[in-house]
């Protein structure tokens, strides 16, 4: 299994909030994804990074940002939580564009 | 824009029956990738199999196979002699090589259920 680990696994937080959620990879892989997984839409891209200071937008990237200073830290952060935003996010990894991306154990994040 | 679909929300069987999975996708890209992962209770995302589109050979590993058409678009996944342990949400995936990052497309997923 990739080495993959997102932290912290749960969280509750209030409306309006920042939250920040980790990736981090022992893979030494290029590329990492957030996703957000929700009832009946599968996995939905939140943001994606190609390398280090890297980043661009997925489909549903509105209120969220990223940043990555390391290879193997990926952070995603909400700047003001919302209720919409209550969700289980999963980071993945690939060693490159074509390559298959492999996905942590995700955070369930709740906000009330 | 690629889009993926799986028709079926879920599925209930008994041990030992087959059960096939579709999924069928749309895509402008004549070069992409297709994934099946599964989802089990537990939640984390398991990868099952990769196919690129100039691949149409069929492939089975153990209990699992896979029948990847492009005349339909479809790319059916099916599990022969179901076990308990095949209980989970299984998603049908796509990416296009040409757009950046490699992103997947999901589908919704398919429930599956098996009762002993």
């Amino acid at each position: 299994d990739a080495g993959i680990t997102q932290s912290p696994r749960h969280k509750v937080t209030e409306t309006g909030t920042p939250v920040t959620l980790r990736c981090h990879q022992t893979e030494n892989h290029r590329y990492m994804y957030w996703y957000r997984q929700d009832p009946g839409h599968g996995l939905r891209l939140i943001h994606y990074s190609y390398g280090v200071k890297d980043t661009d937008k997925g489909e549903v990237s509105d209120g969220y940002s990223v940043s990555r200073s390391k290879t193997e830290d990926f952070l995603l952060t909400l700047e003001s939580a919302t209720s919409s935003q209550t969700s289980v996010y999963f980071c993945a990894i690939s060693e490159s564009r074509e390559e298959t991306q492999y996905f942590g154990p995700g955070t369930r994040l709740l906000v009330l | 824009a690629q889009k993926v679909t799986q028709a079926q929300t879920e599925i209930s069987v008994v041990e030992k029956e087959d059960v096939t999975l579709d999924c069928v996708y749309e895509t402008r890209d004549t070069t992409y990738y297709l994934f099946w992962y599964k989802q089990p209770p537990s939640g984390e995302l398991v990868f099952l199999i990769r196919r690129n589109s100039f691949d149409e050979q069929n492939e089975i590993s153990g209990r699992y196979s896979w029948n990847f058409q492009k005349s339909t678009s479809s790319f059916n996944f099916t599990i022969t002699a179901s076990q308990v342990v095949d209980s989970a949400v299984y998603f049908c995936a796509l990416s296009e090589a040409g757009a950046a990052g490699n992103k997947l497309t999901f589908g919704g997923g398919t429930r599956v259920l098996v009762k002993p």
